[in-house]
């Protein structure tokens, strides 16, 4: 099947820093990718549509300023969490949709944890 | 967005058939049925989709209802590697999946 890939896997940052994300589709071009969010134990909850040479479009609640998506080629996009605080730790998950297959495919997420 | 109703849990012994249900009694003419499922601390996994009629592949089956108001994820030989959450969700016309709560399966040798 296809792969996205996501880096860092794991990464832990002191409050106030900012973290960045990669998600990159590895065998096929996406023009959309989306974020989402995980809680322990909760379902994944989606974040914002990045959308390749364009800006990104943000679910309500959802402040665009502190995830700030970057979508520069058809095989990456990037979310970076700005001013990262206790609160903003979660696992992070990105997908890509490969219209080819009409099919959304996930990356394995990301572990952040702000101390 | 529409949504789906799943089951909180369900149970199956190893190489028995699981029939996982979903309602979606709100569904539109274009939103795809999506199965995906996911185990701990990884990104959800492709299972199998489809619209209209019923679908197979090589993980599963999907049986969907002439209203479409509901389907079921059919795992014909249920593996130990199969527990983990199942996910029935509607992708609209803007692509987006919206992720329900799921089905906790688990499988006992």
């Amino acid at each position: 099947g296809a792969v996205v890939s996501q880096h860092p896997s794991r990464v832990i940052c002191k409050s106030g820093t900012s973290v960045k994300i990669e998600c990159r589709s590895l065998d096929f071009q996406a023009t959309t990718m989306f974020w989402y969010r995980q809680f322990p134990k909760q379902s994944l909850m989606l974040m914002a549509t990045s959308n390749e040479g364009s800006k990104a479009t943000y679910e309500q609640g959802v402040e665009k300023d502190k995830f700030l998506i970057n979508h520069a080629s058809l095989t990456l996009s990037t979310l970076t969490v700005t001013s990262a605080h206790p609160e903003d730790s979660s696992f992070y998950i990105c997908s890509a949709f490969w219209r080819s297959t009409d099919t959304q495919y996930f990356g394995p997420g990301t572990r952040l944890t702000v101390l | 967005d529409a949504k789906t109703t799943q089951p909180n849990s369900m149970e199956s012994n190893e190489e028995e058939p699981v029939h996982l249900p979903c309602n979606h009694s709100t569904i539109s003419g274009t939103d795809y049925i999506h199965w995906y499922r996911q185990l701990p601390s990884q990104g959800p996994e492709y299972v199998i989709h489809g619209l209209t009629s019923n679908v197979n592949n090589r993980m599963a089956s999907l049986a969907i209802a002439e209203d479409r108001k509901s389907s079921t994820l059919i795992l014909h030989r249920a593996t130990l590697r199969d527990a983990a959450v199942y996910y029935c969700i509607l992708r609209d016309v803007a692509d987006k999946l919206i992720f329900g709560t799921g089905t906790r399966l688990q499988v006992f040798p």
